[in-house]
């Protein structure tokens, strides 16, 4: 059971929008602390793609964005294409664990 | 460039430990902290520790904490996670990943640290 939450999966055709949300407490996303989020192509190591709630590291694709309001935290992707077929993490901290969190992960298909 | 290299796959029989290393290159060794994340089969990741190549001191998740050591050679600007009292759930991958982006006011964090580094990753297998 994880300390932030995620939908197991989401799907999308190509060129839709679609959004992964990550909920966590106030103990974490809700005591102001950043969210990060990652992509993960299995067999691979994670890609940084929203570092800060709402910023993308150079090389991401504007398609990409983040915000984050409350407890809760969202992935918003924009003309989906096949090659975002991935896992996606939501990471923060949690003051209770006194430690860094991650959400379950989502598995993103392509249609 | 920034790189991290971790040594290699790992069997390890119950109750053994592993010592997993992470040499850092295209940076100054100090100037960044250094995480572990674990991902066992088919799940998500885990944080498991973190230390500040800067003086050594350590933070360990509350699930590991007796089990997990961390440790520096700053002259080969190499890091160790050694893991104890090993049991087949312990079967994963194991990152090494460099924070960035991150505030940490001593006694904890105000920006949490994104992992923008990661190395390769090293498998390590519990098994009788």
């Amino acid at each position: 059971q994880s300390v932030l939450t995620q939908p197991p999966s989401v799907s999308g055709a190509p060129g839709q929008r679609l959004t992964i949300s990550c909920t966590g407490s106030s103990s974490n996303i809700g005591a102001g602390y950043d969210v990060h989020w990652y992509q993960q192509v299995p067999g691979t190591a994670p890609k940084l793609l929203i570092f800060g709630n709402t910023n993308r590291p150079s090389g991401v694709p504007d398609r990409f964005s983040g915000s984050k309001s409350g407890t809760s935290a969202s992935l918003a992707i924009t003309g989906l294409q096949s090659e975002d077929e991935a896992d996606y993490y939501c990471q923060s901290y949690d003051s209770s664990l006194s430690g860094s969190v991650f959400g379950g992960g989502t598995k993103l298909t392509v249609l | 460039q920034v790189q991290l290299v971790q040594s290699g796959a790992e069997v390890k029989k119950p109750g053994a430990s592993v010592k997993v290393s992470c040499k850092a290159s295209g940076y100054t060794f100090t100037s960044h902290f250094i995480h572990w994340v674990r991902q066992a089969p088919g799940q998500g990741l885990e944080w498991m520790a973190m230390i500040n190549p800067s003086g050594g001191n350590t933070n360990y998740a509350q699930k590991f904490q007796g089990r997990v050591t961390m440790t520096t050679d700053a002259s080969t600007s190499t890091v160790y996670m050694e893991l104890s009292s090993l049991r087949s759930e312990d079967t994963a991958v194991y990152f090494c990943a460099r924070g960035d982006y991150d505030f940490w006011s001593g006694s904890h964090w105000v920006n949490p640290p994104a992992f923008v580094y990661w190395g390769q990753g090293t498998l390590v297998t519990v098994s009788s």
